[in-house]
């Protein structure tokens, strides 16, 4: 069965103090891997899809990459606005999402 | 209006009552979705319609019903729902149901109350 775990399920950072969301993921046959921003009482917001191992996209001060198992999103020098709920999807058969990890960074 | 709206954005029901939500995209997508989110659990997809057929269906409780009256809307009919029910109800649409590439875009949900 299709399964996808993040981790730290939260994550407290100071202003500037970069750090990294994991998002580990088994699936068969990889369609897709997506990354959600989701601010509180509102619906995740799209960032990013991977579909390859070793692809990377960018955006601001984010980063997202892919393995074979996982994917990360690094977050460099982050802002108070950066905090948020991040959300890992992936495709296979169907779309199936991680309990996310809330980010607060604190100024 | 653009992107995925949702309404009401708060519903307050008792267990007895029949309330619907309603989803309308206008991104020109031809799948739809509703998703359940609890605290602290990943979403869990109730229902999905592509070219407003549904097609799939995760044994959801027979207390919510789905329509979708064409590819632009979608609302989710409820009624003697149960207190673990409340939730916020998430709508999506996407070009392309199952297609690899497509990504997920949500309405900002509605959050629902069963007293």
């Amino acid at each position: 069965e299709d399964q996808v775990t993040q981790s730290p399920e939260a994550l407290r950072l100071q202003e500037g103090e970069s750090s990294s969301l994991n998002c580990s993921y088994t699936v068969s046959g990889l369609r897709g891997l997506f990354w959600y921003r989701q601010d509180p009482g509102k619906g995740p917001e799209f960032l990013f899809t991977l579909y390859s191992a070793g692809e990377e996209k960018e955006k601001e001060r984010l980063k997202a990459t892919l393995t074979k198992k996982e994917s990360f999103l690094h977050i460099t020098a982050p802002k108070p606005e950066d905090s948020a709920t991040y959300l890992c999807a992936v495709r296979g058969d169907d779309m199936r999402f991680g309990a996310g990890t809330r980010l607060t960074v604190k100024p | 209006e653009t992107g995925v709206t949702q309404t009401p954005r708060h519903l307050v029901m008792g267990m007895t009552n029949k309330k619907s939500l309603k989803c309308e995209q206008h991104l020109g997508h031809n799948a739809m979705y509703w998703y359940k989110q609890s605290a602290k659990k990943p979403l869990e997809l109730m229902f999905v319609y592509s070219l407003e057929e549904r097609v799939e269906n995760n044994s959801v409780p027979s207390r919510f019903s789905p329509e979708c009256p064409n590819s632009s809307h979608l609302f989710l009919h409820l009624h003697t729902l149960q207190p673990e029910d409340s939730a916020l109800y998430l709508c999506a649409s996407s070009q392309g149901q199952g297609s690899g590439n497509s990504p997920l875009h949500f309405g900002n949900g509605t959050r629902l109350t069963v007293t």
